[in-house]
Order: C-alpha cells, then structure tokens, then sequence
C-alpha cells in the first residue's frame, strides 16, 4: 500500500491564482480529512469527509472547496489564492471500525502565496 | 470548540535521558493520540488511547490516558539522536458525527549527542 499520497509537494502561486491540491489513498478508508499547519499553531482541520459524497467544514475552512466523488480521493481547491494561504497542508484517512478512528497523514505539499 | 494544552513547547535533552510530555484538555476526550512529525514529513501515529488510565506501550515510548479522560501523558526512555522531532497530543470525541482531531500546538524534541 502507497497509503496517503499528496501531489504536488511544493507550489508557489501568486495572489488570485487557484489551483487544486491533490490526495489519494489506497487503504479503503471511510473518512478523509485537510489539514493546515502554520508555525505554532499546530494543526487546523479545514475539511473533512465521511464518506463518498459527503463533506463538511473543519475550524478554518473559508477560502477552500472540496469534494469527494470517490473514496480514494479528496482534492482539495483553493478558489483565489492569499498570502494567508501560505501554509503546509496535511491529508489524513482513517478507517471507522468499532468507533476507532486512527489518522493516517500523507508527507504535506508546502504552498507559497507571494 | 475544544482546546488543548501540550507542554512543554519544547525541551533541548542529553542523548540518553528520558522526557516527559503531557497534554490537557478543557474537554473529556474518548481516545488520545499521540504523533511524532519529523522535519519536512506528515505526522507519524506513535500510540493511541482508547480507555481512561489506560497505559501503552511502543518500544521506548509509553503513553497514558489519564483518569479524569481530560489529560495524557508520553514518556520516552533513553532519548536517542533520532527521537528530535516535534510530538503532537491528538484528542477525539467518539461516536456519531464526531471525527474530528483536536490538536495540540506540538512538542519540539532536541537531542544533545
């Protein structure tokens, strides 16, 4: 198993700009979620999603869109880019079984907004 | 929403030493988790906590889910270059619609050879 893959691992865009981050996994799991992390401030969730075609909001999700039309991907799209945008962004998957829900994170695409 | 608590920041330690971390929260959690991200790298799941006192193990690493479901602890034994990192605490309300991470802010690990 590739486990969670992330595409790509570094961009840089300018203001304004979109662009679409890209996560798979191979692990059938049920629930995906986006992550970013900013410099002491830990992990953010952004969204989250418990099954194929099932989305909601995490604790900072305005400025981002997602969507999950199958349960291997979960892109993610930042719809005009910021400079507070400027971030490393984490995928996670976890299965769901017997109210177990550990995350398993992909390696991070590190995104610069100039 | 829920907060928690993880200290120290960060700690500088003798190779061979043993650390203690500890994470609290302002809310009963149902299960603890605890992860080790290293530079450039996604977060790694060390351990996790499924019952309140419970007490696990991983090698040199051990972990406990406090009493009150409101704490846990990670404890690593004879600290070696390759444990420097930074180690985040992750709590989670169990059950229906409840997924969700909370995370701590991290503990940056540094190893003095």
């Amino acid at each position: 198993n590739a486990g969670v893959t992330q595409t790509p691992k570094f961009q840089v865009l300018k203001t304004g700009q979109s662009m679409t981050l890209q996560c798979a996994q191979d692990m059938n799991h049920e629930y995906m979620s986006w992550y970013r992390q900013d410099p002491g401030m830990g992990l953010r969730l952004i969204h989250y999603s418990v099954g194929a075609g099932i989305t909601d909001q995490g604790e900072v999700p305005n400025g981002y869109n997602v969507s999950r039309s199958t349960t291997e991907d979960f892109p993610l799209r930042l719809l005009s880019a910021a400079p507070s945008q400027t971030s490393v962004y984490f995928c996670a998957s976890s299965y769901s079984e017997g109210g177990v829900y550990e995350q398993y994170f992909g390696p991070g695409t590190r995104l610069t907004v100039t | 929403g829920q907060q928690l608590n993880q200290s120290p920041q960060s700690m500088f330690i003798q190779e061979g030493e043993d650390v203690s971390m500890n994470c609290t929260s302002s809310s009963i959690f149902n299960t603890w988790l605890w992860y080790k991200q290293d530079p450039g790298e996604g977060p790694v799941l060390l351990i996790a906590l499924y019952k309140a006192g419970e007490l696990t193990s991983n090698g040199r690493l051990t972990a406990q889910f406090g009493i009150t479901r409101k704490d846990s602890f990670l404890n690593i034994s004879a600290s070696i270059p390759s444990d420097v990192g930074i180690y985040f605490c992750a709590g989670q309300l169990s059950g229906a619609g409840s997924y969700q991470l909370t995370f701590g802010k991290g503990t940056k690990l540094s190893v003095i050879p």
